[in-house]
C-alpha cells in the first residue's frame, strides 16, 4: 500500500522568505503522479503543482517549485518570496498511474506566513 | 460550469438522523470521488465513480453510508443513522480523465452530528 508522510506538522516563516515543505512517500510503483494541494482557511482545496514520476524535470509554477528525488522517494515543495496569502495547510499527495485510482494524502503541514 | 458544486455548505444532524450531501461535478468530468476530512485534517477516501458506476468503495462504512451518481442528477452521499464520529467535512472532487490530471475539489459540506 502507498503511504505519504509529511514530517512537519507546522511551520512559520517571515513574509518574502523562502520555505521548503518536506514530503516522502512509499510505493512499489514505477509510474505515478505526485501533487501538492493548498487548503486555506476557506477550506477550498487548490492544486498547487503536479509532477509525473517518469519526468526527470522538476515541476515549477511561478513561485512554487518541487524537488523530486525519485530514488529517495522524496517530493519537497519550495515556496519562494512567500506571501501572506500562502498561509494555509499544504497536503502532499500520491496517485498511481492507473485510471480511476484514488489520491492518497499526507497529514498536511500548516504553514504560517508572518508579516 | 467550471466548479464542483457541493450542497449544503453546512449540515447539522442529531445523532441517529439521516444526512444527505450532494455534489455536481464539472460538466464533462466522468470521475467523481468522495473524501472525508476529519478534525485532525486527515483525508479519508470513501468512494469513487466513473459516470454512474462505482469504481472503488473500499473506504465506505457500508452499513451506514451509501452513494450514487445517476445520469442528469447531482451525485449524493447519504449517511443513515449518523454518529458523533461522522462529524467532518465531506469533499467531493471530479476529474476529466481519472488519470493524474489532479482533481478539482468542491468547497465541502461540513457535517456536525450533535
Amino acid at each position: 500500500a502507498q503511504t505519504v508522510t509529511q514530517s512537519q506538522p507546522e511551520m512559520s516563516v517571515q513574509e518574502a522568505e523562502t520555505v521548503t515543505l518536506s514530503c516522502t512517500y512509499d510505493t512499489s510503483e514505477n509510474n505515478y503522479y505526485l501533487f501538492w494541494y493548498k487548503q486555506p482557511p476557506s477550506r477550498q482545496m487548490i492544486l498547487v503543482i503536479r509532477q509525473e514520476a517518469y519526468k526527470q524535470q522538476n515541476a515549477t509554477e511561478n513561485r512554487f517549485s518541487v524537488n523530486f528525488q525519485k530514488a529517495a522517494k522524496s517530493f519537497s515543495l519550495k515556496i519562494s518570496d512567500s506571501q501572506l496569502g500562502d498561509t494555509a495547510m499544504y497536503f502532499c499527495a500520491f496517485m498511481k498511474h492507473a485510471r480511476d485510482d484514488k489520491i492518497i494524502f499526507g497529514k498536511g503541514t500548516r504553514l504560517h506566513i508572518l508579516p | 460550469g467550471e466548479e464542483v458544486a457541493q450542497t449544503p455548505k453546512h449540515l447539522v444532524r442529531g445523532e441517529g438522523q439521516k444526512a444527505k450531501l450532494y455534489c455536481a461535478p464539472i460538466k464533462g468530468h466522468s470521475y467523481v470521488f468522495w473524501y472525508q476530512q476529519v478534525l485532525k485534517n486527515e483525508f479519508k477516501f470513501l468512494i469513487s465513480f466513473q459516470n454512474e458506476n462505482v469504481f472503488d468503495e473500499t473506504g465506505m462504512p457500508k452499513e451506514r453510508f451509501s452513494a450514487k451518481c445517476l445520469p442528469n442528477s447531482p451525485c449524493s452521499l447519504e449517511i443513515q443513522a449518523t454518529k458523533l464520529e461522522d462529524s467532518a467535512v465531506y469533499f467531493c472532487a471530479s476529474s476529466r480523465t481519472g488519470q493524474g490530471d489532479g482533481y478539482t475539489f468542491g468547497s465541502g459540506t461540513r457535517l456536525t452530528v450533535v
